[in-house]
């Protein structure tokens, strides 16, 4: 059982350079998230999704834009890479439910911005 | 704004012991908190979760307790495990929320 599947594991980046970051979930989750990892920092919310065609900003959106048009794929793309935005990125699901229920995550993408 | 708090950013434990790791929050909308682990080039992975209609859970050697009150919560790790090494978050939702928000994380170290 795959859960939250992310590619790649590591990417390093030119400024100014584009890439997508891809997110894809088997467990048919309506919630799909992604959160950066900073040191002292936790766990910052990106952009999220409440479902199939439905996306909204999170906390730090600026230079990240998100699509779903999958129940399963969520990517995220940086249309104009910055060192700034070197960081660890996680995309998480979860299922809606009437009883609360945990998000799963993926592995993680460590992105290096030179 | 920083609506879950988690303000010690490392804890130093014996083997055996009991870790206690603490957070706090200020949205009162939040009725659902959430504590996950996190290895080294890992993601995160669910532990233990509270509802709000609750003030205690238990889950093996893992205790989470609710004050809403005062608006805080804490995981109590007995006994401690050097394999329980790893950094700690908290999160706090709203109920069937789709957004989870996060604490800054407390790395835990459990000696030998």
């Amino acid at each position: 059982n795959a859960g939250v599947t992310q590619t790649p594991k590591f990417q390093v980046l030119k400024t100014g350079q584009s890439m997508t970051l891809q997110c894809a979930q088997d467990m048919n989750h309506e919630y799909m998230s992604w959160y950066r990892q900073d040191p002292g920092m936790g766990l910052r919310l990106i952009h999220y999704s409440v479902g199939a065609g439905i996306t909204d900003q999170g906390e730090v959106p600026n230079g990240y834009n998100v699509s779903r048009s999958t129940t399963e794929d969520f990517p995220l793309r940086l249309l104009s890479a910055a060192p700034s935005q070197t960081s660890v990125y996680f995309c998480a699901s979860r299922g809606r439910s009437v009883m609360n229920t945990e998000a799963f995550f993926g592995q993680g993408t460590r992105l290096t911005v030179v | 704004d920083q609506q879950v708090k988690q303000n010690s950013p490392s804890l130093s434990v014996q083997e055996g012991r009991i870790s206690i790791l603490n957070c706090d929050y200020t949205n009162s909308m939040f009725d659902y908190f959430l504590w996950y682990k996190k290895y080294p080039a890992e993601g995160p992975t669910f532990l233990i979760s509270i509802s709000s209609i609750k003030d205690k859970n238990e889950d093996g050697r893992f205790t989470v307790f609710l004050n809403k009150s005062a608006k805080h919560l804490s995981l109590h790790i007995v006994p401690s495990q050097p394999g329980d090494s790893a950094v700690y978050f908290c999160a706090a939702s709203r109920t069937s929320g789709s957004r989870l928000t996060f604490g800054e994380g407390t790395q835990l170290t459990v000696n030998p």
